[in-house]
């Protein structure tokens, strides 16, 4: 069965360095998503991408943040300048569609990465 | 962001048990309800989702949405060790408003043999 693939599983960083995070969604996918799970907090939305471009973005993706699908495959979530507070594990999703009738398409998530800055 | 709330537990029930797990919300405007399932170590991974009010059902797994009190839930009948993991509700409020999804905290579950 398909899956979300995400690299890698675990990351550390120093403080004020810049980390790319890599997904590669499902290949019959064409919206992508990354979300964050700060420990012991909720599954927090980012930002929603869809033909190249930022569907959707929540508060929390400042202008630190930055998505790009370099390639077919891949799609990535750049952090400038890291913080102690974006230790989290980060979630890549995708599903085929933004909707699926009047309801929003299943979204099929990856194994996440685990970000530690510190 | 107080907008979907969830007893994180932990719950531990003896294998047989029927589960209940729940979740309250403030906005009004949610209309479509998931339930994910989240195993150690794994990513979120949609149960079950139902729209507007009412019951559904798939298998051991019942979901029920009452909008007037905003308050949803899902049943585990026959609960099962392989049923332990975070059960994780999430909400959106419409297509056409996007499908950012709002999540609980998760909760919690070990099945105990």
């Amino acid at each position: 069965e398909p899956e979300v693939t995400q690299t890698p599983s675990h990351q550390v960083t120093q403080m004020g360095q810049e980390v790319i995070l890599r997904c590669v969604p499902i290949s019959n996918h064409l919206y992508f998503y990354w979300y964050r799970q700060i420990l012991g907090q909720k599954v927090e939305f980012l930002v929603s991408f869809y033909n190249n471009e930022i569907s959707e973005k929540s508060e929390i993706f400042d202008d630190q943040f930055s998505v790009e699908r370099p390639d077919g495959s891949n799609f990535t979530l750049k952090i400038r300048s890291t913080k102690l507070e974006d230790s989290a594990m980060y979630f890549c999703a995708s599903s085929v569609a933004r909707t699926s009738g009047n309801v929003p398409d299943t979204q099929y998530f990856g194994p996440g990465t685990r970000l530690t800055v510190l | 962001q107080k907008e979907v709330e969830q007893d994180p537990g932990p719950l531990s029930v003896p294998e047989g048990a029927i589960v209940s797990l729940n979740c309250t919300y403030s906005n009004s405007a949610f209309q479509y309800f998931m339930w994910y399932r989240q195993y150690s170590r794994k990513g979120p991974e949609l149960l079950m989702y139902t729209y507007s009010s009412g019951n559904k059902e798939d298998g051991r797994f019942t979901a029920q949405v009452d909008k007037s009190s905003k308050y949803i839930s899902l049943f585990i009948r026959d609960s099962q060790p392989s049923d332990s993991a975070t059960y994780l509700c999430a909400m959106s409020d419409s297509y056409n408003t996007g499908n950012q999804f709002y999540f609980g905290t998760g909760t919690s579950l070990t099945v105990i043999p």
